[in-house]
């Protein structure tokens, strides 16, 4: 079990560009989560995938923000024409098979600064 | 009013105080999650309760579900207590989209 990984864990670009991050969830874990977490929040929900379906998009996911996960494995969020307000720390989660009432293993983040 | 509400927003203690974090919801739940970041980021479950009471270690988290609350104890804190506790719930219908607290920060001195 390596955990959850992430990628890359900072990014500092210009307003206007284009970022993409990856997540690599635990090997066996079919359900994957992105939050967004600012700066004295708690993260907040993105959107879910369970496989390589994504299930759910929150209405914080505005139409610059697109998420796959292809092959049920990898997770790539990219964001175009970034904004200030984009800012924050990117969180990736994962959880296993089965009911959905069990923990959530957590990456390190990938914090985003746009300048 | 937030769904989660966490109380204190800060805390300083001395090394070996007892730390008592609290959590208040305002929703039906199927499960309460007590999760530690440290500031690089990442962060770390701790605990997933929907009952009673349970120990991990020097940390004992509890949940009252009638008065829709959770406190998450710390005995004989040390330094590398020192992060952000984040309470979290999942929802009776959708249990996995978790609505998170905004957080306690903890710095323990020496």
């Amino acid at each position: 079990d390596t955990g959850v990984s992430q990628d890359p864990r900072h990014k500092i670009t210009k307003r206007g560009q284009n970022v993409t991050f990856r997540c690599d969830p635990i090997s066996e874990h079919n359900r994957l989560y992105w939050y967004r977490q600012t700066l004295g929040q708690g993260p907040e929900f993105l959107t879910y995938f369970q496989n390589e379906a994504q299930l759910e998009k929150s209405r914080l996911l505005s139409d610059r923000f697109s998420a796959e996960r292809p092959k049920g494995s990898f997770s790539t969020l990219e964001i175009q024409r970034t904004e200030q307000g984009d800012s924050a720390m990117y969180l990736c989660a994962s959880s296993a098979p089965g009911n959905l009432n069990q923990p959530q293993h957590f990456g390190d983040g990938t914090r985003l600064s746009i300048l | 009013k937030n769904e989660v509400e966490q109380s204190p927003q800060n805390l300083t203690a001395q090394e070996g105080e007892f730390i008592t974090i609290n959590c208040s919801y305002s929703v039906g739940i199927s499960a309460l999650h007590w999760l530690q970041q440290h500031p690089g980021g990442g962060i770390v479950s701790l605990f997933m309760l929907s009952s009673g009471k349970k120990k991990h270690g020097r940390l004992i988290a509890t949940i009252n579900i009638q008065e829709k609350h959770s406190s998450l104890h710390i005995t004989a804190s040390h330094p590398r207590d020192s992060a952000v506790y984040i309470c979290a719930v999942g929802g009776t219908v959708r249990a996995d989209k978790l609505i998170f607290g905004t957080g306690t920060r903890l710095q323990v001195f020496p």
